[in-house]
C-alpha cells in the first residue's frame, strides 16, 4: 500500500497565484485532514472530511478550499496565494477506529514570494 | 477548544533516558498520541494511550497519563542518536473528528 501520497513535495508561488495541493490515500479511509505546520507552532487543522461529499472547516480555513468527490482524493486549493500561506502542508487520513491514529503524507513545502 | 502544551527543547546523552512532557486542557480527549517527526518528513505514530489507562509500555517507550493533572509524558529508555527528532503529543476528541497537536519538543541526542 502506498498510504497517503501528497504532490508536489515543493512549490514556490508568487503572490496572487493559485494552486492545488493533491492528496490521495489507498486505504479506503473515510476521514481525511489537511494541516499546516509553521515553525514552532505545531500543526493547525485547515479542513477535514468525514467522507466523500462532506467537508468542514478546521481552525485556520481562510484562504483555502477543499473538495472530496471520491474517498481516495482530498485536494486543497489556494486561490490567491499570500506570504502568510508559506508553510508545510500535511494531509492525513484516519481509519474508522482511532487506535492507530492518523497516517500522514510526507508533506508539501510551499513558499509564497 | 483543546489546547496542548509542550516544552520546546530537550537535550540528552546517548544511553540516558528521555522524558518529554505534555499538558492538555480537554478532559474529554479519548485517545492521546505521541508522534515523531524526523527532518523533512511527515509525522510517524509512535504510540497512543486510551484515556482510561494510566500507563502503557511499548519496548523502549513508556507513556504515563495523569488525568487529574491533564499531564501526559513519553519516556524513551536507552536513548539513541536515531531518536533525535521532534516529538508531538496530540489529543483526539469525541466524534473522531480531529487531532489537536502540541507545539512539538525537539529532542537532541548527543553521542
Amino acid at each position: 500500500n502506498a498510504g497517503v501520497t501528497q504532490t508536489p513535495k515543493f512549490r514556490i508561488l508568487k503572490i496572487g497565484q493559485s494552486m492545488t495541493l493533491q492528496c490521495t490515500q489507498d486505504m479506503n479511509h473515510n476521514y481525511m485532514y489537511w494541516y499546516r505546520q509553521d515553525p514552532g507552532m505545531g500543526l493547525k487543522l485547515i479542513y477535514y472530511s468525514v467522507g466523500a461529499g462532506i467537508t468542514d472547516k478546521g481552525e485556520v480555513p481562510n484562504g483555502y478550499n477543499v473538495s472530496r468527490s471520491t474517498t481516495e482524493d482530498f485536494p486543497l486549493r489556494l486561490e490567491l496565494a499570500a506570504p502568510s500561506q508559506t508553510s508545510v502542508y500535511f494531509c492525513a487520513s484516519l481509519s474508522g477506529g482511532p487506535d492507530y491514529g492518523y497516517t500522514f503524507g510526507s508533506g508539501t513545502r510551499l513558499t509564497v514570494v | 477548544g483543546e489546547d496542548v502544551e509542550q516544552s520546546l527543547f530537550l537535550s540528552v546523552r546517548e544511553g540516558d533516558s528521555s522524558v518529554i512532557n505534555c499538558t492538555y486542557t480537554d478532559s474529554s480527549s479519548t485517545y492521546l498520541y505521541w508522534y515523531k517527526q524526523e527532518p523533512g518528513a511527515g509525522l510517524q505514530l509512535l504510540t497512543y494511550i486510551f484515556s482510561n489507562m494510566d500507563m502503557k509500555q511499548d519496548q523502549r517507550l513508556t507513556v504515563l497519563l495523569n488525568k487529574k493533572d491533564k499531564h501526559l509524558s513519553l519516556r524513551i529508555a536507552d536513548t539513541q542518536t536515531g531518536d533525535s527528532a521532534i516529538y508531538f503529543c496530540a489529543g483526539l476528541g469525541t466524534g473522531f473528528q480531529k487531532l489537536v497537536f502540541g507545539t512539538g519538543t525537539r529532542l537532541l541526542v548527543s553521542p
